[in-house]
């Protein structure tokens, strides 16, 4: 199957800080890519459609200016989360479909708010 | 939007037995079903799907079945191992903008 790739694996920020996660397509080009939360024990959450060349469309509740996603080509998407608080502690995750719809994860992020 | 229910939460079964989880949707327009296994700490692994199109499809020692006019889906997993033990999601699309809304997930363990 279709490769997706995230970066990092791992990161540990204090608060008030902002973190960028880079989500790449590695095999095939997506022009469409999605993002995750996931807290403990629980399923994931939808955040973010990211669009490859136009603006994120935003799942209710998601806070866009707090969440920055840019598409900038056709196999990488960020997310950036500004300001970071510990309740913004979790595992984020990003997805890619291939032309079939077959979506593919990417490893995820996990990340902790001191 | 679409809302998925996903049953039972957790499962525990004997090596060798079967494994039985439901799904049900609330979108009669959705037509892509995918099956995800997450092991603790890891990426969701697409394990199997099927499209609105086909009532069945198997894999080797796992199947899904998808009951379009009640609206639900289930996951068999027979001959079940050690290693099928997992958080198991199901998911539903509309195909049109590749959106999934994922169950709540099924924890199973398979007792050796």
């Amino acid at each position: 199957g279709a490769v997706v790739s995230q970066h990092p694996s791992w990161v540990i920020c204090k608060s008030g800080t902002s973190v960028k996660i880079e989500c790449r397509s590695l095999d095939f080009q997506a022009t469409t890519m999605f993002w995750y939360r996931q807290f403990p024990k629980q399923s994931l959450m939808l955040m973010a459609t990211s669009n490859e060349g136009s603006k994120a469309t935003y799942e209710q509740g998601v806070e866009k200016d707090k969440f920055l996603i840019n598409h900038a080509s056709l196999t990488l998407s960020t997310l950036t989360v500004t300001s970071a608080h510990p309740e913004d502690s979790s595992f984020y995750i990003c997805s890619a479909p291939d032309r079939v719809e077959t979506q593919y994860f990417g490893p995820g992020t996990r990340l902790l708010v001191l | 939007g679409e809302n998925v229910e996903q049953h039972p939460s957790t499962l525990s079964v004997q090596e060798g037995d079967s494994a039985v989880i439901k799904c049900t949707y609330s979108d009669s327009a959705s037509n892509y079903f995918p099956w995800y296994k997450q092991e603790l700490g890891k990426r969701p692994q697409l394990i199997i799907d099927i499209r609105s199109n086909v009532g069945e499809k198997k894999d080797q020692r796992i199947a899904v079945t998808l009951n379009k006019t009640a609206k639900h889906f289930s996951l068999h997993i027979t001959e079940t191992q050690p290693e099928d033990s997992a958080v198991y999601f199901c998911a539903a699309s509309k195909g049109n903008d590749y959106k999934l809304s994922f169950g709540a997930g099924t924890t199973v363990t398979v007792r050796a």
